[in-house]
């Protein structure tokens, strides 16, 4: 696609509930990254694929929070038992190179989905 | 560990001021350094990153940056606001861990330009 899209664009849920938040990255875009951005503060990374593997869960908050890609190619990212701490903004973020080690692979992020858990 | 503090959560200029964003940053390794700016309703867009060479870096819409070792800091800056600059900016550091990049951000600096 032309740019990363992410959908919902905004989400609202109740606490307890389920919520899964889905990401499409810029196609052929190996690597993809997960971040959480809390109001007033700057995104966090929780978690990135290369391809369809996942090195890194270290970022993710509790084991209510998964993520995957099975195609390598969208993302899916969830959260269960949703909690009001969990109210944030979840951006997501592609980048091309096989393992995007290169600082020169910019990362290129979607508008983002606005969670509010009530 | 790497870090990123940017001073001042919002910063108000007038139109064809000056606009300084400031950013310092910890690192124990030669970092890699970037501006990102998000216009409302619109995803994390890149401004410019240092990586090596020259230590002023020029990026889109008239910013640039210049690094600085010996005070940690990457400030931005611009020479005359326009009213389509107001967004908000974020400065972001590289941590390289485990073969993949982590980008790892400030809490960010919003700007408001005003007549």
């Amino acid at each position: 696609g032309a740019g990363v899209s992410q959908s919902p664009r905004y989400k609202v849920t109740k606490r307890g509930q389920d919520v899964t938040l889905r990401c499409d990255p810029i196609s052929s875009h190996a690597t993809l990254y997960w971040y959480q951005q809390a109001l007033g503060q700057g995104p966090e990374f929780l978690t990135y694929f290369n391809y369809e593997a996942q090195p890194d869960k270290s970022g993710l908050p509790s084991d209510r929070f998964s993520a995957e890609r099975p195609e390598g190619s969208i993302s899916t990212l969830t959260i269960q038992r949703t909690e009001q701490r969990d109210s944030a903004m979840y951006r997501c973020a592609s980048s091309s190179g096989t393992s995007g080690r290169s600082p020169l692979y910019e990362q290129y992020f979607g508008p983002g989905t606005r969670l509010t858990v009530t | 560990a790497q870090s990123v503090t940017q001073l001042g959560s919002h910063v108000s200029v007038s139109e064809g001021a000056l606009v300084l964003l400031r950013c310092n940053y910890s690192s124990s390794v030669p970092p890699y350094l970037f501006w990102y700016v998000q216009y409302p309703n619109q995803g994390l867009q890149l401004l410019l990153k240092y990586t090596t060479g020259a230590t002023l870096v020029k990026g889109i819409n008239g910013f640039e940056a210049e690094f600085k070792k010996s005070e940690t800091s990457f400030h931005l800056t611009k020479p005359s606001a326009h009213m389509s600059d107001a967004a908000e900016y974020f400065c972001a550091v590289i941590s390289v861990s485990g073969g993949y990049n982590k980008l790892i951000f400030g809490a960010g600096t919003r700007l408001a330009v005003h007549p």
